[in-house]
């Protein structure tokens, strides 16, 4: 059973746009949230994390927005390049726990 | 750049052959970790090594077999593959137990079973 629930599975987006994806979560116990960015044929690389006492993070053209009562997280890339065409991985975790639930995935492709 | 090193990038073995899978980091992490990944699905952990020990098997079939030689150093021992077996092997490293639990991948090593 998959502990976290990401949407959408793919979208496709304008060079400039904003790309956003969402995730859900329901483990009150997890208290990080890594999104990882893997290119193909690349291991996933950590893009940017967060902890709920936070409701946002940026860093660059990449926010974190944290719901904590509503056990959701998303992903904004502002701006969005073609660079930026990746798979994105959101995950969860609690301090001291070795064991990351991942998202399922949401491929982004940016048009030139 | 990634500082979990995996070698080799790309293997290519026969159900009948023993090859090996190795990583290395140099972050003085204490916990170190065998991924595996499908294409266009997200990395399903094998194996978590915490302080040289084997902390988590999660049910892999015995012809995966992981090693810890050092705390540097995390070895996959593979033997009688099956076709399926063929995948994206990642390994991983975070600072372990209380200490932070941001987990770092490396590049993969891609395994063909032929």
């Amino acid at each position: 059973q998959q502990q976290v629930k990401q949407s959408p599975q793919s979208l496709i987006v304008q060079k400039g746009g904003i790309s956003i994806i969402n995730c859900a979560y329901e483990n009150t116990a997890f208290d990080y949230f890594p999104w990882y960015q893997q290119f193909p044929g690349k291991g996933p690389a950590l893009l940017i994390a967060i902890r709920p006492d936070v409701s946002e993070k940026k860093e660059g053209r990449f926010t974190i927005s944290f719901n904590k009562s509503a056990k959701q997280f998303s992903l904004h890339i502002m701006d969005s390049q073609p660079g930026d065409s990746a798979t994105y991985f959101c995950a969860a975790t609690s301090l001291g726990d070795y064991k990351l639930s991942f998202g399922a995935g949401t491929t982004v492709t940016v048009r030139a | 750049d990634t500082e979990v090193t995996q070698t080799p990038k790309h293997l290519v073995m026969g159900m009948t052959n023993k090859k090996s899978l190795k990583c290395e980091q140099h972050m003085g992490h204490r916990a170190m970790y065998w991924y595996k990944q499908k294409a266009k699905k997200p990395p399903e952990l094998m194996f978590v090594y915490s302080y040289e020990k084997l902390s988590i098997n999660e049910s892999v079939p015995s012809r995966f077999s992981p090693e810890c030689p050092n705390s540097s150093l995390l070895n996959l021992h593979l033997h009688a593959l099956q076709p399926e077996d063929s995948a994206l092997y990642l390994c991983a490293s975070s600072q372990g137990g209380q200490g932070g639990n941001t987990i770092y991948f490396g590049e993969g090593s891609w395994l063909t079973v032929v």
